[in-house]
C-alpha cells in the first residue's frame, strides 16, 4: 500500500490563483481530513469527511473548498490564494472501526504552500 | 467546541532522565479519544500512544505513558529514559466523530 499520497510536495503561488491541492488513500479509509500547519500553531483542521459524499468544516474553513466523489480522493481547492495560507498542510485519514472511532489517523507527507 | 490546550511550548531534559509533557482539553462528551503524535524535523506526523476515555487505567506504550484524569481533562505524556530519538514536536490531540482536533505543540528538546 502507498498509504496517504499528497501531490505537489512543494508550490508557490501568487495572491489571486487558484490551486488544488491532491490526496488520496489506498487504504479504504472512511474518514479523511485536511490540516494546516503553522508555526506555533500547531495543526488546525480545515474540512474533513466521514464518507464519499460527505464533508464538514474544521476550525479553520475559509478560504478552502473540498469534494469527496470517491473513497479514495479528497481534494483542497483554494479558490484565490491568499498570503496567509502560506502554510504546510497534510492530508490523513482513518478507519471508522463499528461505532468507535478508534483507529489511527495516517497522515501524508505534507504539501509546503507560500503564496506571495 | 472542543480545544486542546498544551501550556508548555518548549522544553528540555537531560538524557536518560523523565519529562512529562502537560496538556488539557474541553469537551462536553463522555466517549472520546486522546492521542499523543511526534513529528520529527521530517515532518512526519507518528503516533506515540492513545488513551480511550471509558478507560480508566492509564496507556502505557513502552517508555511512553499517561496520566489520564478524565474529570479534570488532563491527559499528560510522561517519557521515561530520555533519548536523543526523542527530540521533536510533540501534539496532543482529542477525537471524537469524525474530527481530530490537536493542541499546539510542545518541543522537546533532549540535551545529551
Amino acid at each position: 500500500n502507498a498509504g496517504v499520497t499528497q501531490t505537489p510536495k512543494f508550490q508557490v503561488l501568487k495572491t489571486g490563483q487558484s490551486m488544488t491541492l491532491q490526496c488520496a488513500q489506498d487504504m479504504n479509509h472512511e474518514y479523511m481530513s485536511w490540516y494546516r500547519q503553522d508555526p506555533g500553531m500547531g495543526l488546525r483542521l480545515i474540512h474533513y469527511s466521514v464518507g464519499a459524499g460527505i464533508t464538514d468544516q474544521g476550525e479553520v474553513p475559509n478560504g478552502y473548498n473540498v469534494s469527496r466523489s470517491t473513497t479514495e480522493d479528497f481534494p483542497l481547492r483554494l479558490l484565490s490564494a491568499a498570503p496567509s495560507q502560506t502554510s504546510v498542510y497534510f492530508c490523513a485519514s482513518r478507519q471508522r472501526t463499528s461505532g468507535k472511532f478508534r483507529n489511527e489517523q495516517f497522515f501524508g507527507p505534507g504539501t509546503r504552500l507560500t503564496v506571495l | 467546541a472542543q480545544t486542546v490546550t498544551q501550556s508548555q511550548p518548549e522544553m528540555s531534559v537531560q538524557e536518560a532522565e523523565t519529562v512529562t509533557l502537560s496538556c488539557t482539553y474541553d469537551t462536553s462528551e463522555s466517549d472520546y479519544y486522546l492521542f499523543w503524535y511526534k513529528q520529527p524535523p521530517s515532518r512526519q506526523m507518528i503516533l506515540v500512544i492513545r488513551q480511550e476515555a471509558y478507560k480508566q487505567q492509564n496507556a502505557t506504550e513502552n517508555r511512553f505513558s499517561v496520566n489520564f484524569q478524565k474529570a479534570a481533562k488532563s491527559f499528560s505524556l510522561k517519557i521515561s529514559d530520555s533519548q536523543l530519538g526523542d527530540a521533536a514536536m510533540y501534539f496532543c490531540a482529542y477525537q471524537d466523530q469524525g474530527k481530530i482536533i490537536f493542541g499546539k505543540g510542545t518541543r522537546l528538546h533532549i540535551l545529551p
